[in-house]
């Protein structure tokens, strides 16, 4: 069955910069799409990106340009989102989702991000 | 940027009772639109993609309808585990630029 498992909880001071791991299993990974979304705490989903898995092709929402890098590992069908230059409000749980067709299939487990001085 | 606007913010239902679900979008997406279900704690749930099609698992008495700019999630007889908050997202862009609708809460009335 497809799998996403995400690294573990990330606490960081502002200023510094995360970098969220994302391993897929059960299925052909550069077949796919990635895309990452966050949750600040007590708020709704936002979407920050895509990665093609097959090219490296990307895509930023705007209001992260600049900040915001997504990659993967074929080699070990892992995709990988950091964001620099990080702030308070950056604090929210990361996920990765399986695309298909721009909706999202399949969900990781979620990796909390602290930014706190 | 397509703006998705869901309505109302919190509704509250009765086990049993039918729930309607709205999404807006602030310019036509075709039949793009897909909901999702969240508990606290977990990550959310496919339940609708292209407007109206079930996601794999997901139990009849969730339907989805509409295209365009206006869509509708109905639950038709709500169980205990049907109460959680519900987003709608659109995937009407290529490259990709998905955005989501702020969320329905779902309560026990």
């Amino acid at each position: 069955q497809v799998q996403l498992v995400q690294s573990g909880a990330e606490v960081k001071k502002p200023g510094a910069s995360v970098k969220v791991s994302c391993k897929a299993s059960g299925y052909t990974f550069t077949s796919y799409g990635i895309s990452w979304v966050r949750q600040a705490p007590g708020q709704g989903l936002e979407w920050m990106g895509w990665i093609s898995a097959y090219n490296g092709n990307t895509n930023y929402a705007q209001k992260l340009q600049g900040r915001v890098t997504m990659t993967t590992d074929t080699s070990t069908s892992t995709a990988y989102m950091e964001l620099r230059s990080l702030r308070s409000d950056d604090t929210a749980v990361y996920y990765c989702a399986r695309l298909y067709d721009g909706y999202f299939q399949h969900w990781g487990q979620g990796t909390l991000v602290t930014v706190s001085s | 940027e397509i703006v998705m606007t869901q309505s109302p913010a919190t509704l509250s239902v009765s086990p049993g009772e039918r729930a309607t679900l709205s999404c807006r979008a602030s310019q036509s997406v075709s039949s793009n639109l897909a909901w999702y279900q969240q508990k606290p704690g977990q990550a959310p749930r496919l339940l609708i993609y292209g407007a109206s099609t079930r996601a794999t698992g997901i139990p009849a008495r969730f339907s989805g309808s509409g295209s365009g700019t206006e869509f509708t999630l109905t639950i038709s007889s709500l169980q205990s585990e049907d109460f959680a908050v519900y987003y709608c997202q659109q995937y009407n862009n290529w490259p990709p630029l998905y955005t989501f609708g702020q969320g329905t809460k779902l309560e026990i009335k």
